[in-house]
């Protein structure tokens, strides 16, 4: 199956900085999604993002489908941007399930 | 608040017994996922629905799980014989999806925490 490579696996920022999250794919992809997963467990839809690029305040996305990779981009990071982002992409081919990577674990200090 | 919800939040449970969770989808959305995430790990798929039928199932499922989604609604996932290795967040998405576009974008909720003792 479709393989996802996050990285890096953690990052530690001071409040203010910006940040670049990598998400690398093994093969053509029919959907993206970045979330950001809370410390309850909730995960927050980030970006639907295929292809293309996408700006939603503070936060961005790009995804080249055709080199097969994403990045995330995160402005003037605030302490409430703590927390695990997880790319996930669906394939189709049967497996219709989103398949994660393992996540960064972003901790942002005041 | 129109969102995907689960119910319960938290379960815990004697290994052994046998444990039920619900998930109540976006109610125009036609798909329902259950996914499984342990400790460190990204979420891993279960199994999903198109409207009331079952359509894909993952190797992760064994035997001891069952999924229904009876009329195309809601949907039960349950687990006999629990084993500790159970232990996890169980994860419920939906999605409003089909044809060549795949699978559309799925919202979560927010999971049902089981721990086996």
């Amino acid at each position: 199956g479709i393989q996802v490579e996050q990285s890096p696996p953690d990052l530690i920022l001071q409040e203010g900085a910006n940040s670049t999250l990598r998400c690398n794919f093994s093969d053509s992809v029919n959907n993206l999604q970045w979330f950001h997963q809370n410390p309850w467990g909730q995960l927050i839809n980030l970006f639907y993002i295929p292809s293309g690029t996408k700006q939603n305040g503070r936060l961005s996305a790009t995804t080249v489908a055709t080199e097969r990779y994403s990045l995330l981009y995160i402005s003037s990071s605030q302490t409430t941007d703590s927390g695990v982002y997880f790319c996930a992409v669906y394939s189709g081919g049967g497996a219709d399930g989103l398949t994660f990577g393992k996540g960064t674990h972003l901790i942002i200090q005041p | 608040d129109t969102g995907v919800s689960q119910d319960p939040r938290h379960k815990i449970t004697k290994r052994g017994q046998n444990v039920t969770f619900r998930c109540d989808p976006i109610s125009e959305h036609n798909r329902l996922y259950w996914y499984r995430q342990t400790l460190g790990q990204g979420p891993e798929f279960l199994t999903y629905f198109q409207n009331e039928a079952q359509l894909e199932k993952s190797r992760l499922l064994s035997d001891r799980f069952s999924a229904e989604r009876p009329k195309g609604s809601f949907s039960t996932l349950e687990i006999q014989r629990t084993e500790q290795g159970d232990s996890a967040m169980y994860l419920c998405a939906s999605s409003l999806g089909g044809g060549a576009s795949g699978s559309g974008e799925q919202f979560f909720g927010p999971g049902t925490r089981l721990t086996v003792l």
